[in-house]
């Protein structure tokens, strides 16, 4: 009964090559969230959506795109990975807007070669 | 955006001892904060939260206190079980928004 999917678990990618995660979702929440998770470190928000409308941090790197093309799906572009862009990223959908809780994937972790 | 500060790092407790992880916001619009456990391996998942409107909760060996004034919030785990070993993060919203900031997490490890 996994409610947010991530594929795949384990990405391993060549620096500079184009990579897609993907998340998928059964819980019909109207909210996605895309976090990247470094070793030792917190989650950091990258981008969000609240159904179709695309809201993107100030500080994520232009080499991060998102697309969404409907309620249960998810995808992050990385354009050209660095090395620096090896990590965790994790998935996570929230019900609406106003404090819900989120509901994480189990995230892919990312290889850069 | 806003921080988070998260301490301790590290935390190592006997069984049956408690816990305590505190933590401080920057973002006074700020009004919701959960708490997020992460077992090695798995995802983060939500253990507690507490909403500005609420100076405490609590929630069987787990209780969260919340002081808006000094923009500081605790957890608080009694009766500590090897099960509890994880990874802790506490979070903050962005504003009143639904947008979290984390902290750096602590570990908890809890020795028989």
């Amino acid at each position: 009964d996994a409610m947010v999917i991530q594929n795949p678990r384990y990405q391993v990618t060549q620096f500079g090559k184009p990579v897609t995660l993907s998340c998928s979702q059964t819980l019909n929440h109207n909210v996605m969230y895309w976090y990247q998770q470094k070793s030792s470190q917190a989650p950091k928000l990258l981008f969000h959506y609240y159904d179709k409308d695309f809201n993107n941090e100030a500080d994520t790197p232009d080499n991060f795109q998102s697309r969404r093309p409907n309620t249960s799906f998810c995808f992050l572009d990385i354009r050209s990975p660095g090395l620096g862009d090896a990590a965790m990223y994790l998935c996570a959908t929230s019900r609406d807007l106003g404090q819900n809780e989120q509901f994480f994937g189990p995230g892919t972790r990312l290889t850069v070669l | 955006g806003e921080n988070v500060e998260q301490h301790p790092s590290t935390l190592s407790v006997q069984e049956g001892d408690s816990a305590v992880i505190k933590c401080t916001y920057s973002d006074s619009a700020s009004n919701y904060f959960p708490w997020y456990k992460q077992e090695l391996g798995k995802r983060p998942q939500l253990i507690i939260d507490i909403r500005s409107n609420v100076g405490e909760k609590k929630d069987q060996r787990i209780a969260v206190t919340l002081n808006k004034t000094a923009k500081h919030f605790s957890l608080h785990i009694t009766e500590t079980q090897p099960e509890d070993s994880a990874v802790y993060f506490c979070a903050a919203s962005i504003g009143s928004g639904y947008a979290l900031n984390f902290g750096k997490g602590t570990s908890l490890l809890v020795t028989p």
